[in-house]
């Protein structure tokens, strides 16, 4: 299994662009979630999904949009870029099974916005 | 809403002492806990969790930690930490009401001196 990929590892945008940060799982999870890890702060949620076709806000959702229409993926999409957004950018996965509720994280993508 | 303070922002050791950093929550209700590592450059791992049973539960590597409900607290412990420890540590909790989503605490920068 290769786990949560996300792509890209790196991008730089500039205010007011737009871009999709892609992450996909092939575990069979259910649940997928958005973080953004930025210094002092820890990760904090943006949007997550219970399963296909659900989603919800998290902590931070303003500027981000978020799908789901498979199983597998769960695309970010930044609607018009802004320097508050420069982050590092965390997908996770996760089951119910056994109810253990362990995330799995992907390796992360690194954005600035100037 | 549930929340996760992490007091130690950074701690620095030398190779053979003993560790300890501290992580208390908030939430009155039943909750999951964990604590995760951030090697640099990397993305997080899952060093130990705690969902019910014995309060002391132990991870990866000889990290150990203990859940003490009448403190709110997850400290995270091992006994001789090695250079190889130097990374960032989150704790998280995760509440029965909250869809299986994690809050994280601030972190704790580990720097370990040979």
């Amino acid at each position: 299994n290769a786990g949560v990929t996300q792509t890209p590892k790196f991008q730089v945008l500039k205010t007011g662009q737009s871009m999709t940060l892609q992450c996909a799982q092939d575990m069979n999870h259910e649940y997928m979630s958005w973080y953004r890890q930025d210094p002092g702060m820890g990760l904090r949620l943006i949007h997550y999904s219970v399963g296909a076709g659900i989603t919800d806000q998290g902590e931070v959702p303003n500027g981000y949009n978020v799908s789901r229409s498979t199983t597998e993926d769960f695309p970010l999409r930044l609607l018009s870029a802004a320097p508050s957004q420069t982050s590092v950018y965390f997908c996770a996965s996760s089951s119910d099974v056994r109810g253990l509720y362990e995330q799995y994280f992907g390796p992360g993508t690194r954005l600035t916005v100037t | 809403a549930q929340s996760v303070s992490q007091h130690n922002h950074h701690v620095i050791l030398s190779e053979a002492a003993s560790l300890e950093l501290g992580c208390n929550y908030s939430y009155g209700g039943t909750v999951n806990l964990f604590w995760y590592v951030q090697y640099p450059g990397q993305h997080l791992q899952l060093l130990l969790k705690y969902f019910s049973g014995d309060p002391l539960v132990k991870g990866i590597k000889g990290f150990e930690a203990e859940f003490i409900k009448s403190k709110f607290s997850f400290n995270l412990r091992k006994p001789s930490v090695q250079w190889s420890d130097t990374a960032e540590y989150f704790c998280a909790v995760m509440s029965s009401g909250s869809a299986r989503q994690l809050t994280f605490g601030s972190g704790t920068q580990l720097t370990v001196l040979p």
